[in-house]
């Protein structure tokens, strides 16, 4: 399987201040078709899953301009550029390049 | 918008099945790959099943494989899972959710409130 692992597993911040998400995959994400299917997904508490970031690094519809994805190959990374208290909650890598599709262990966000 | 409402869920014992459903509306159903998630109590998201457009092919983890059955029934926009013998680690969200391609993965862009299952004696 696709083995996807996150660090930090839990990330206190200030509120304003940046937060870095980092998610590793054991082999390439990149498709056949070339395009590497690495989404984010934002977790608030007692919610279910919010698509953030697709493709690596295609922010979706409604998602603020605070939140970015970058990365290639097997090294991803999800960055707020200031955290809001409505940014608390566990964030999420999947990988949709290979059955099975598989998460990262998610990383908790939340307020020092 | 797209809208995705899960169903079905409950208290069942181990060794039973469970169907559950997801109403989907606010976008062509028959135009979409469907998943279903599951997060078992405190924990992480698992994916469990997908579905193309067509419902001409299906793909499963090893986990649940042989006992999960997904199926859709595009005239009535409707997405189905399908859980036989149930065991107590099937204890967990569902979530069904909207891939963005018809027949393949890209990402899923929309996800349901989800349905609870509880397995218990």
């Amino acid at each position: 399987d696709f083995v996807m692992t996150q660090t930090p597993l839990s990330s206190p911040v200030t509120l304003g201040q940046p937060a870095s998400i980092s998610c590793r995959s054991s082999q390439s994400l990149v498709h056949s078709d070339g395009n590497t299917y690495l989404s984010w997904l934002q977790q608030r508490p007692g919610q279910p899953p919010r698509l953030l970031i697709y493709k690596v690094s295609n922010r979706f519809s409604g998602v603020p301009d605070r939140f970015s994805g970058s990365g290639a190959g097997t090294d991803f990374t999800l960055k707020i550029s200031r955290v809001e208290a409505e940014d608390v909650g566990v964030y999420y890598c999947m990988q949709t390049t290979h059955f099975p599709l598989t998460f990262g262990q998610g990383t908790k966000v939340d307020i020092k | 918008q797209v809208q995705l409402v899960e169903s079905g869920g409950g208290v069942a014992q181990p060794g039973k099945s469970l169907r559950l459903s997801c109403a989907a509306s606010g976008f062509i159903f028959s135009r979409h790959a469907m998943h279903w998630v599951r997060q078992a109590p405190g924990k992480g998201l698992e994916w469990v099943a997908v579905i193309w457009d067509d419902g001409s092919s299906k793909f499963y983890p090893d986990s649940v494989k042989g006992r999960f059955t997904i199926s859709r029934d595009n005239s009535k926009n409707t997405l189905y899972l399908q859980i036989n013998n149930l065991r107590a680690d099937d204890t967990a969200m569902y979530y069904c959710g909207k891939d963005e391609s018809a027949a393949g993965t890209s990402f899923v862009a929309s996800w349901g409130q989800g349905t609870l299952v509880i397995v218990s004696s």
